[in-house]
Order: structure tokens, then C-alpha cells, then sequence
């Protein structure tokens, strides 16, 4: 089975700390990808990564940055954070094969961020 | 990606087989139907996914119509852990850098009742 996992399901920050989110994968995905889930706004893409060291912005990429040393391990880091970024930030990693089967992505548990 | 149709919620008795609709009328002939759900609080889960033939897996089973503008998908014996929201989701299979992001409607909350 694939393993996505996330450093933290709960985390409670003040305004202005940078917070560091963590996700690992464990099924050798090239792709992974870093989502916030807001009520009534779905789930919005931030940054993506195709490959070590390699990054690309998404629809909402603002105030956000992401760091892919290593494969299996992306993070998404909030520079300074701020209140309007309390949110559910979900992780994800695809194979990058072609096909619909590859085109699954697999989620982490979630983490629920409070900037107070 | 095709728009969908699911209805905002349902109920279903444990035990039961839980039958949900999906509307994708506009699907393209290369856009597969996916179906993943997010139980409360968790991240969204993989069901299961189809282009024109009928599917099952150890989750679920996917049902899509002959012209393909819509699809059910049956979880089989439902157990109160199937309470979740279920989402269709109609997509041309990716290449490898294009159309990465996961777009989900407000799908359809399905209640297991005891």
C-alpha cells in the first residue's frame, strides 16, 4: 500500500513564525504535490514537484515555499506565517508514468494549521 | 476537465449496498471517471476509476453508461466507515507534466445508518 505521511495532524502557530510542513512517501513516486483545503473553496493546488530539486507553482503559490532534497520527502514552508493561512494543507505523490492508473494520487492524512 | 453532477447528500442503512450517481455529460472520449472520498477530518482516498467498461475492485464497483454521460459507483455492503463524501472526478489521464492538479466538486455526503 502506499504511505504518504505528514509530520503533523494538528499544529498551532503564531503570526509571523515560518512553519515547516512535512510529507514523506514511501512507493518511489517521482510527483508530489502540496494542496489546502478550505470550506466552500475545494481543494487548491500550491506547489508541485516532478522530480529532486525541482518545483512548480501552482494556482495559489503565494507566501508559500517548498524545498524537494530528497525524493520520497517535500515540504512546504510558510515564510512568515499569517492568519489567512489557517487551513487544512494536504500532501500528495503520483507515480510519473503515463496512463489513468498512474494519474492516481495518494494523500496524506492532512495536517490543520491555526495561525492565531 | 468535464464538469460533474453528484447529488449534496444521501443516506444508506449498514449493510446495504450504496448506490452513487454521477452526472458527466460533456465527458470527452479520452476523459477517465474517477471516484475518491474523504472521510471527515483525513486526507481524500483513491476508489477506483474507469473509461468505458465497467470496473470493481476490493473497494467498490464503477458502473458507466454506454454513452458514458454518467457513471454510479456501488460500494457493495456499505459499513458505517463508508460515511464520508464521495467525489466524481472526470479527467484526461495526465501526461507527464501537464494537468497535475486534483480538482474535486462539492460531491456527494453519504451517511451509513445503523
Amino acid at each position: 500500500d502506499v504511505k504518504v505521511t505528514q509530520s503533523s495532524r494538528y499544529l498551532v502557530k503564531r503570526t509571523g513564525e515560518k512553519v515547516f510542513l512535512e510529507c514523506v512517501q514511501d512507493m518511489d513516486h517521482e510527483n508530489m504535490f502540496w494542496y489546502r483545503q478550505d470550506p466552500g473553496l475545494g481543494l487548491r493546488l500550491i506547489y508541485f514537484s516532478y522530480d529532486v530539486k525541482m518545483k512548480e507553482k501552482g494556482d495559489i503559490p503565494e507566501g508559500y515555499s517548498v524545498s524537494r532534497e530528497k525524493k520520497e520527502r517535500f515540504s512546504l514552508i510558510l515564510e512568515s506565517a499569517s492568519t489567512n493561512q489557517t487551513s487544512m494543507y494536504l500532501c500528495a505523490s503520483r507515480s510519473a508514468g503515463t496512463g489513468s492508473l498512474s494519474d492516481t494520487q495518494y494523500f496524506g492524512p492532512g495536517t490543520r494549521l491555526t495561525v492565531l | 476537465d468535464a464538469k460533474t453532477t453528484q447529488p449534496p447528500s444521501m443516506d444508506c442503512a449498514e449493510g446495504r449496498a450504496a448506490n452513487l450517481p454521477c452526472n458527466h455529460s460533456t465527458i470527452s472520449g479520452n476523459e477517465y471517471v474517477y471516484w475518491y472520498r474523504q472521510i471527515h477530518s483525513q486526507g481524500p482516498q483513491y476508489i477506483i476509476h474507469g473509461l468505458k467498461n465497467n470496473e470493481t475492485n476490493e473497494m467498490a464497483s464503477l458502473i458507466i453508461t454506454e454513452d458514458r454521460k454518467s457513471s454510479t459507483l456501488i460500494l457493495p455492503h456499505a459499513t458505517l466507515r463508508d460515511t464520508a463524501v464521495y467525489y466524481c472526478i472526470v479527467r484526461v489521464s495526465v501526461s507527464n507534466f501537464g494537468n497535475e492538479k486534483l480538482t474535486f466538486g462539492t460531491g456527494t455526503r453519504l451517511t451509513i445508518i445503523p
